[in-house]
Order: C-alpha cells, then structure tokens, then sequence
C-alpha cells in the first residue's frame, strides 16, 4: 500500500536554527498537510496545502513557519528560528481529493528536539 | 470552535473482555467523524470514517457507531495487538482540517 514518508525521522536543533522537515506524500494525492503532537497532548492541525498554496492554517502556523512543494515530490514544513516549545512529534499527511469527509494518511513523524 | 472529548483517557482490558471508547464532539456542520489507531512513535493510522447519525462500519473486532453527539467504538474480544491509542476526530467545514481529540490508550493483557 503507497505511504507518506517522512524525514528525518529525528532531529536534533540548537534554539534558533531553521530546521526543515520533509515529506514525501502519496503520489496522485492533492491536498498536503503538517499536524503536530507536543508529547502527551493532541494531534494539532498546523497548515493545508492544495495547488501549491496555503488552503487553511491554525493560529500555531506563524510567520516563523513556511510550507513548500519544492518539486514534484516533495513538500517541506521549515521553521525559521526555532523556539523550546517547537519541539514535537511533526506528521506530514496527504488525502486524495482534500475534501473534508476523506481520511487522511499520515507518516510516521519526525521528532524534533530543540534544545 | 470543534471540540472533541474522548473517554476514558486509559482502559485496561484482560484478553476477551469486551468493552466501548467513547468520543464526544462539538462541531459546526460535520462533514465525518474519524477513528484513527495510533501505536507509540508511529502516525494515526485510518480506521473508519462516519458521517451521519445511525451509521455504523466494522471492521475485524472493532465496530464504530455515531450519534449527533458522540460516537463509540466497540472493541468485541480484544487481543493484545489490539493494545495502542485511538483517537477521534472531526472534519468540519474546511478542507482538511481535523479536530482530534486526547485519545484512549488501550492496553490488553494477555
């Protein structure tokens, strides 16, 4: 079965680095996404992504955050000036057509340490 | 704003016995309501998808039921690999995103 992969599947930073997280999604999907899980709390939804723009962002999306299709493979979650609270699990997930009843795969995560 | 209260947070279960998860939500205009299985370290992964009140969907030993308020997943004879985190969420009116809740880390013991 085709799957998201993520990478790197751990990150370790220094305060203040830009850190860039990336993903493959499922090849014929559309809509791209990043969530993030702060350990032992929720998954949290951070941005949508459809025909290489933002469709939707949370409040946690801030302007140290961009998202990226570089090619036409890829896609990229980078956090310019990394902060203590940036440190979570970061999934990567992609659906077919992005509409709003359709499941979500997601991979398996990068967890990113900032120290 | 979408709310989603899951109970209870951790169930312990002996191999067989049967139990419910329960998961509450508060949302404008539901467009489905999810059930993803998580194990440590590892993405939510799909299980099912409802969308409207009455609809049920099973799958091997789990079976999720839906309300206009809450939804429950039934587990029926559980076994040890059934043991992980599941979690609900809900999609509302915007593309993609959904609304999770706490989840309930289940563990079965043999």
């Amino acid at each position: 079965e085709p799957e998201v992969t993520q990478t790197p599947s751990h990150q370790v930073t220094q305060m203040g680095q830009e850190v860039i997280l990336r993903c493959v999604p499922i090849s014929n999907h559309l809509y791209f996404y990043w969530y993030r899980q702060i350990l032992g709390q929720k998954v949290e939804f951070l941005v949508s992504f459809y025909n290489n723009e933002i469709s939707e962002k949370s409040e946690i999306f801030d302007d140290q955050f961009s998202v990226e299709r570089p090619d036409g493979s890829n896609f990229t979650l980078k956090i310019r000036s990394t902060k203590l609270e940036d440190s979570a699990m970061y999934f990567c997930a992609s659906s077919l057509s992005g509409h709003t009843n359709e499941k979500l795969f997601f991979g398996s995560g990068t967890q990113l340490s900032v120290l | 704003e979408d709310q989603v209260t899951q109970s209870p947070e951790a169930l312990r279960l002996q191999e067989g016995e049967s139990s419910s998860l329960n998961c509450s939500y508060t949302v404008s205009g539901l467009r489905g309501l999810f059930w993803y299985r998580q194990d440590p370290g590892k993405g939510p992964e799909f299980l099912f998808t409802l969308y409207s009140a009455g609809e049920e969907k099973e799958k091997e030993r789990l079976k999720a039921t839906l309300t206009k308020k809450e939804s429950f997943l039934h587990i029926t004879a559980p076994k040890p690999e059934d043991s992980a985190t599941y979690l609900c969420a809900v999609g509302n009116t915007n593309a993609g995103k959904s609304t999770f809740g706490d989840g309930t880390t289940l563990t079965v013991k043999p």
